[in-house]
């Protein structure tokens, strides 16, 4: 079974582009994650989605910073324009939350996209 | 605030020399503590899920504890393969996943 597919997996960029970094859930899960890990901070949630609605996004650091869910197989996770204090690796994660019960939710990562911003 | 504190934050063990990693936090509602594994230059992989005090979950040489205001991973006999950072994050009232900033776990032969 595929998991998490994240690309790209590595990305270099200059200060003031634009980066754009993509997910693709694990087939049948209907919330996704995006997070941002630094030696620093450690593991941020950065926004995450339900049904590819947007649920809580108070961990997206700046207006900078944009996440879409067009559909159940796909997201991406924008930086426009980019820093280098964005230098960091993004995680993708996605996990199923039945719609009764607390139990499962079971959060699925993606191996990462690890960004350089010079 | 939901908050997750790991110790300790890196732990050198000979291979097969027994111990535990520490997992503290506070949550209003805990609805799942969980434990993860990762390695360098990859993604958090899913170990475990506690719901309540008193709850245990085995897997291989890993043992995962829960009380109500800390959660204990037990290592036995531990190989080097073990070696990695392990996460712990608690859920909320929220669907949200609170993470603590790990233990550095060096398993030497």
């Amino acid at each position: 079974d595929a998991g998490v597919i994240q690309s790209p997996r590595h990305e270099v960029t200059e200060m003031g582009q634009e980066v754009t970094l993509r997910c693709k859930p694990i087939s049948g899960h209907n919330s996704l994650f995006w997070y941002r890990q630094t030696m620093m901070r450690g593991l941020e949630l950065l926004i995450y989605f339900n049904n590819n609605v947007p649920i809580d996004d108070s961990g997206m650091p700046e207006d900078r910073f944009s996440a879409k869910m067009p559909n159940a197989s796909f997201s991406t996770l924008k930086i426009q324009p980019s820093e280098p204090r964005d230098s960091a690796v993004y995680f993708c994660a996605s996990s199923f939350r039945a719609l009764f019960g607390e139990k499962g939710n079971e959060q699925f990562f993606g191996p990462g996209t690890r960004l350089t911003v010079l | 605030e939901d908050q997750v504190t790991q110790s300790p934050e890196a732990l050198r063990l000979q291979e097969g020399e027994s111990s535990s990693l520490n997992c503290s936090y506070t949550v209003s509602g805990l609805r799942g503590l969980f434990w993860y594994r990762q390695d360098p230059g990859k993604g958090p992989e899913f170990l475990f899920t506690l719901y309540s005090a008193g709850e245990e979950k085995e897997k291989e040489r890993l043992k995962a504890t829960l009380t109500k205001k800390e959660s204990f991973l037990h290592i036995t006999a531990p190989k080097p393969e073990d070696s990695a950072t392990y996460l712990c994050a608690v859920r909320g009232a929220t669907n949200k996943l609170i993470f603590g900033t790990g233990t550095l776990l060096a398993v030497q032969p």
